[in-house]
């Protein structure tokens, strides 16, 4: 079966710098991939979505990328900063109606 | 404009009663998704509705579990009777349009079986 798995589980960075957190899939690539963000108590709030024809998207400081050869996809936060500390969740589609399918997620801390 | 909304935000229930969870999607919004977090583990698809429809309703882990969309506005997932391995966090999202749309989630249920 399909397995997500997001490099590590918790990730901590110092302010400033570029956090990338990576999600791994295995056999077939999904025709599109989020990423989404969630703070402690809350649901996930949507960032990027990204297909599988797109090998970059980027939005504010926040840039994805999808490697369908190395079934990979990058998620980069630059500048990052104390506000930026929450878990990310790459999430994956493998067609336009099928369910999404979430990783375990990383928590990134931002420290000052 | 009002996000989704879920009912309750916690729920602590013995083996063998049963809960009803209820989600309001954000108004306008014809799909509606249900889905769970049990500790340690990712979120899990549970089921989807368009309008009052069952679209997609894989995820769900057997018959204990009911969901409904009467009318097509809220939604309510019951679990009868409840079992120790059905805690876990429950998020309703919704979306304008099916496909690889931006969902918007709720705040989640934590619910807490014992």
């Amino acid at each position: 079966s399909q397995k997500i798995e997001q490099n590590s589980e918790a990730l901590n960075i110092q302010e400033g710098k570029t956090a990338t957190l990576t999600c791994n899939y295995t056999n077939y690539s999904p025709a599109y991939l989020q990423w989404y963000r969630q703070d402690p108590g809350r649901g996930p709030v949507f960032l990027l979505l990204i297909r599988e024809n797109e090998k970059e998207k980027r939005k504010e400081r926040l840039k994805v990328t999808f490697d369908t050869t190395l079934k990979q996809s990058l998620f980069h936060i630059t500048a990052s900063q104390p506000a930026d500390s929450a878990t990310y969740l790459c999430a994956l589609l493998y067609s336009g109606n099928t369910p999404l399918v979430f990783g375990k997620g990383t928590r990134l801390s931002v420290i000052a | 404009e009002a996000g989704v909304t879920q009912f309750p935000s916690h729920s602590v229930i013995e083996k063998g009663q049963t809960v009803t969870l209820r989600c309001d999607p954000i108004s306008g919004h014809d799909n509606l998704y249900w889905y769970r977090r049990v500790m340690g583990k990712e979120i899990k698809f549970l089921l989807h509705f368009v309008k009052e429809s069952k679209q997609d309703e894989s995820g769900m882990p057997n018959n204990r579990f009911l969901a409904e969309r009467t009318g097509g506005t809220y939604s309510t997932l019951k679990v009868q009777p409840a079992e120790l391995e059905d805690s876990g966090v429950y998020f309703c999202a919704s979306s304008l349009r099916q496909g690889p749309n931006e969902q918007f989630f709720g705040p989640g249920t934590r619910l807490t079986v014992l």
